[in-house]
């Protein structure tokens, strides 16, 4: 058990629709992370955020944006869904440390 | 950039069998490294990690060494459980600057009584 939750647990879009994904980070940490993981292979960086600011980005659109709150709970938007974003989102918080701790993650599927 | 190369799975093996997932990197500079486990429908958990070169990180009977010489990070388990099954991702991260964390594709591993 890391503290960091995720909601919702599942979900199901169709295409061109938008999505937002929710994250509370673990008590005292104040850097978020984002990855999405494709169905057999490791997750993939989308970004980060440190004290309400993105402070680092992967290889991912601009239709995949962020936010961070005061609290540094976070949200993952996805817009104009495409089939490819079906996957698992996982979000990770960090204390200016080594280590992230991963949430149960959020299962998105697009049809 | 860099990248991390783990060995292809799955792995089948027997109750108290001897357990080595092999795990490579490439990176600049001195990275952490991490072995990460995923059990089925599941989310990533932390197994165990080591931030410089020659530390052993351990946590529930797992092992794993970091090798700058090798580039290497393997993780080793000398009996292994049914309870053990499951996917193990190495993976690193730089110091310094964003927390950017660079996965391996991950390794099934499939324990049988």
């Amino acid at each position: 058990e890391t503290g960091v939750t995720q909601s919702p647990t599942h979900l199901i879009k169709t295409r061109g629709q938008q999505v937002t994904l929710r994250c509370s980070s673990q008590s005292g940490h104040n850097t978020v992370s984002w990855y999405q993981q494709a169905l057999g292979q490791g997750p993939q960086f989308i970004f980060q955020y440190y004290r309400e600011e993105e402070n680092g980005r992967g290889n991912f659109p601009p239709r995949f944006s962020g936010l961070q709150f005061p609290n540094y709970s976070s949200e993952l938007n996805v817009n104009a869904l495409e089939l490819d974003d079906s996957a698992l989102y996982l979000c990770a918080s960090s204390s200016g440390g080594e280590t992230q701790y991963f949430g149960p993650g959020t299962r998105l599927l697009v049809l | 950039g860099n990248s991390v190369t783990q060995m292809e799975g799955p792995v089948t093996l027997s109750e108290e069998a001897f357990l080595t997932i092999n795990c490579t990197y490439t990176a600049t500079g001195y990275p952490s490294l991490f072995w990460y486990v995923q059990y089925p429908g599941e989310g990533l958990q932390l197994l165990l990690k080591a931030t410089k070169a020659d530390d052993k990180g351990s946590n529930k009977g797992f092992e794993a060494t970091y090798r700058k010489e090798t580039t290497s990070f393997h993780l080793e388990k000398g009996s292994v459980q049914v309870s053990d099954s499951a996917v193990y991702f190495c993976a690193l991260k730089n110091s310094g600057g964003y927390q950017k964390v660079t996965f391996g594709t991950g390794t099934k591993l499939q324990v049988i009584p």
